[in-house]
């Protein structure tokens, strides 16, 4: 079981404000998928990142990929009260995924 | 309804009686999964089903009992429910060859 440790584990910020979550693990991922959590509602994928080093684009979200395979982040840019949720990565391992527990989000306006 | 659906969305039940929730999803995706969501650990699998007829278990499997008759069915039953199964619970199901996973709205359990 490779065990992922997401920080920090509660963040608040204004609106307009960036903010960076991490992930990390100390042994490699094969592929590690961010997803985005609303109350009431299940998990939504965001993105699947595959190879180290990779940068994907999503709006004002950013996720990169550590090049050794075993760390991702998420940056939010000029953070919107929208973008309030809890975001949780996972790793892929033969189609189940192990989750980390997650880092909640509030952005206020 | 297209999609992923639970059922039922919010249960209240005692310690030792049994609960069973459903999870029915459209798309005929093969895979099938039920985590359990707790503060502090994320989602945690508890089962999961590749194909109708078969099962596996995940992380936390204990005191849960599945089956898959159907592939758009994938019920999840506690046989005597316990305080420590107050969470929520989560399916999801996924096509073979694809890495997303749909999650459902998630059912809330009490256990009394």
């Amino acid at each position: 079981t490779q065990l992922l440790e997401q920080s920090p584990q509660f963040l608040s910020i204004q609106e307009g404000e960036n903010l960076t979550v991490y992930c990390n693990s100390s042994s490699v991922f094969s592929s590690l998928q961010w997803y985005r959590q609303e109350p009431g509602e299940g998990p939504v994928l965001l993105v699947t990142v595959v190879t180290g080093g990779e940068v994907k684009k999503l709006k004002r979200l950013t996720f990169q990929f550590g090049d050794a395979r075993k760390d991702s982040s998420l940056h939010i840019t000029a953070a919107q009260p929208g973008d309030t949720g809890l975001y949780l990565c996972a790793s892929d391992s033969w189609g189940k995924l192990q989750f980390g527990a997650g880092t909640q989000v509030v952005v206020t306006p | 309804d297209a999609g992923i659906t639970q059922s039922p969305r919010y249960k209240i039940t005692e310690t030792g009686r049994q609960v069973t929730l459903m999870c029915h999803q459209t798309w005929s995706h093969s895979y099938m999964f039920w985590y359990r969501q707790d503060l502090g650990h994320g989602l945690r699998l508890i089962y999961y089903s590749a194909a109708a007829d078969i099962t596996d278990k995940g992380e936390v499997p204990d005191g849960y009992v599945v089956s898959r008759s159907k592939t758009e069915n994938f019920p999840l039953t506690l046989e005597s429910a316990t305080r420590s199964q107050t969470s929520v619970y989560f399916c999801a199901s996924k096509g073979g060859d694809i890495k997303t996973q749909y999650f459902g709205p998630g059912t809330r359990l009490l256990v009394l």
